[in-house]
Order: C-alpha cells, then sequence, then structure tokens
C-alpha cells in the first residue's frame, strides 16, 4: 500500500464552523506533513510531524491546529478560518531522515465563506 | 539560502515533440534533488529523484533528468511527448544535512495534438 489518503476530498465552511480535515497513511512513514496549495503555485509547507511529535511549525496562524493522534494518522483541525485559507490541503508521508521523497495524498479542496 | 528555480512557467510542445523542462538548483553541495508531476485537482507524484548514485536518473512514464554539477542543472526530458503528459511539473530540493522540501515555482506543460 503506498497511498496516502484524504478525506474529504472537497469542504466548504463558513468563518465560525469548525471541522476537520484526515490523512492516513498505511506505509510505516514516520513522518507527515502538511502542506496548503494555492492555485498556481507550489506547495507551502505547514506542518511536519516526526515519530507523533510536532518538529517543525512554519508560524501557521493558530486557526488551523494539526494533531498527530498514532503513526498512521494525522489531523488538521479547523477553526474560525478566512476566506483567505481558501486553498488544496496536502498531506504527506516519508520515511524519517528527511531526504527521502514525500508520498502525497490527493488534496482537499477547502472553500472558506 | 538554498533555492530552486524553474524556467519558464508555461511550456507547450506537440505530440510526439521532445519535452524538456528546466530546473537549476543554487547550492556549492549538490542537494538531492526531485521532480513531481502534478494532475489538475490531485496531489504530487515523484517522477524520479537524483541521491548522487548516478548522473542520469530515469523515472517513470518515460521520463528522466540529468544532473549537471558544473551546471547547477537537473532538466527534465522525455524524448516523446503524450497528451496525458500535460500537467504541473515541480522540481524540489532538499539541502544536503537539511530536512525542508524547496520546491520551485513549477512548469505547465501543455501538449498539442
Amino acid at each position: 500500500d503506498t497511498e496516502v489518503t484524504q478525506t474529504p476530498k472537497h469542504l466548504v465552511m463558513g468563518m465560525t464552523n469548525k471541522k476537520s480535515l484526515k490523512c492516513e497513511q498505511h506505509m510505516g512513514h514516520r513522518a507527515m506533513y502538511w502542506y496548503k496549495q494555492k492555485a498556481k503555485k507550489p506547495p507551502e509547507l505547514m506542518f511536519v510531524y516526526s515519530y507523533e511529535k510536532l518538529s517543525i511549525n512554519e508560524s501557521v496562524p493558530s486557526r488551523f491546529s494539526p494533531e498527530c493522534p498514532n503513526s498512521s494518522l494525522l489531523n488538521l483541525h479547523l477553526h474560525a478560518l478566512q476566506p483567505e485559507d481558501s486553498a488544496l490541503y496536502l498531506c504527506a508521508s516519508s520515511q524519517v531522515g528527511f531526504q527521502e521523497e514525500a508520498f502525497f495524498g490527493q488534496g482537499t479542496r477547502l472553500t472558506v465563506v | 539560502a538554498q533555492s530552486v528555480t524553474q524556467l519558464g512557467s508555461h511550456v507547450s510542445v506537440s505530440e510526439g515533440a521532445l519535452v524538456l523542462l528546466r530546473c537549476n538548483y543554487s547550492s556549492s553541495v549538490p542537494p538531492y534533488l526531485f521532480w513531481y508531476v502534478q494532475y489538475p485537482n490531485q496531489g504530487l507524484q515523484l517522477l524520479l529523484k537524483y541521491t548522487s548514485a548516478a548522473t542520469l536518473v530515469k523515472g517513470i512514464n518515460g521520463f528522466e533528468a540529468e544532473f549537471k554539477k558544473s551546471e547547477t542543472s537537473f532538466h527534465l526530458t522525455k524524448p516523446s511527448a503524450h497528451m496525458s503528459d500535460a500537467a504541473e511539473y515541480f522540481c524540489a530540493v532538499i539541502p544536503t544535512g537539511g530536512f525542508k522540501t524547496i520546491f520551485g515555482a513549477g512548469t505547465r506543460l501543455f501538449v498539442k495534438a
């Protein structure tokens, strides 16, 4: 199994809503990532988890809250988002060592209204 | 700081023609280099990676890339374009001793029938 599965594929939420994005992998990878991608731009790193511990937070606003419940799962909790947060949110995983290639999920297309 | 430059935000080729997508990196020490492809509304998929084992790297879907230290380049080529190759292509680096993937701005490949 070389897949990273993200749910939901699409999400529309209001600025006062609370929602969560989910990511799952069963490749035994111990590094997991959240990226944000705006249209016609490369992915921007948001968070990195290594061995279920948050190791990198790229100065992301607190309205985005990551969680890594176990080695296979990664969540991104969303609260009080702004319309400019609308984007494709990508989850990825890799072997720890950081020089390894990342395996990406299909992404969640988020629209904030 | 390490950076990646992709020359040409758009490249258009005819079906059956040579594909050449350019990537240059800035580093005195060769980093780990990658090419990823992204189809519309999809995540990123690894095409190939350079890890210093060989300067000519073969990837999936008939793509290959040649690492040229003297030119600090890692251009992506395919001898004969297919309509299904139309996508966004990202060159990426992980600096030696680093941990963060740095993506180029991307090149959109169009394939004309």
